[in-house]
């Protein structure tokens, strides 16, 4: 199962788009990019996938790149409550796997 | 709709005991992950269940095991207990017939300590 790479931390004024990166170099054709969070205390809330197009719902846009090996979680006009640690998954849909939830990136939404 | 629910919420145990979590999927779904979550470790991967068959296995002892019935709720047990095992234990449901991924709808956890 491919690992990810995320930075540690971000800070994102209140209102601006916050544009969380996630690396993925070793993904393989049949695993999908998958976005979690999780708010101090709380069970993770699922975001966002995508396989290969950009993905958007109400909560976020996905941005995967043309080669898999990155993608990028946009959050349009953060607020105060989207402070939280941002998890990037990559997995297969069947067979054996080993779901890796990695270290995350701890968003802080400044006021 | 009801959310995955998780009992007990908090729990003190002493060394070399065991113990029993519960899990309440969200009605409908058939696919049970559980999850440890440890400051030290972050998120790992226990197990998944679907149809009362575990389907995929993390990288833990024969320790922890789990199981699920017909109705699809799911217990996780802990036998031989450890310092090392206070934890955070969260489970997942997901609707998904080919695996525990698209979304999945985490409960509120149940926060275990070993003394």
């Amino acid at each position: 199962d491919a690992k990810t790479t995320q930075p540690p931390s971000m800070d994102c004024a209140e209102g601006r788009a916050a544009n969380l990166p996630c690396n993925h170099s070793t993904i393989s054709g049949n695993e999908y990019v998958y976005w979690y969070r999780q708010i101090h205390s709380q069970g993770p809330q699922y975001i966002i996938h995508g396989l290969k197009n950009n993905e958007t719902n109400e909560m976020a846009s996905l941005i995967i790149t043309e080669d898999r090996k990155s993608s990028t979680l946009i959050l349009p006009h953060a607020t105060l409550r989207d402070t939280a640690v941002y998890y990037c998954i990559v997995s297969r849909t069947s067979g054996t796997y080993k779901y890796i939830f990695g270290t995350g990136t701890r968003l802080k939404v400044l006021a | 709709k009801a959310g995955v629910t998780q009992t007990p919420r908090y729990l003190i145990k002493t060394r070399g005991q065991q113990v029993t979590l519960s899990c309440s999927p969200i009605s409908g779904h058939r696919s049970v992950s559980w999850y440890q979550q440890t400051p030290g470790q972050g998120l790992q991967f226990l197990f998944e269940y679907f149809s009362e068959t575990q389907r995929n296995k993390g990288n833990f002892p024969g320790r922890f095991s789990g199981r699920q019935f017909s109705n699809s709720r799911s217990e996780m047990n802990v036998s031989t207990l450890e310092l090392g095992d206070s934890a955070l234990y969260l489970c997942a449901s997901s609707s998904s017939g080919t695996g525990p991924l698209g979304e999945q709808y985490f409960g509120p956890g149940t926060r275990l300590t070993v003394t």
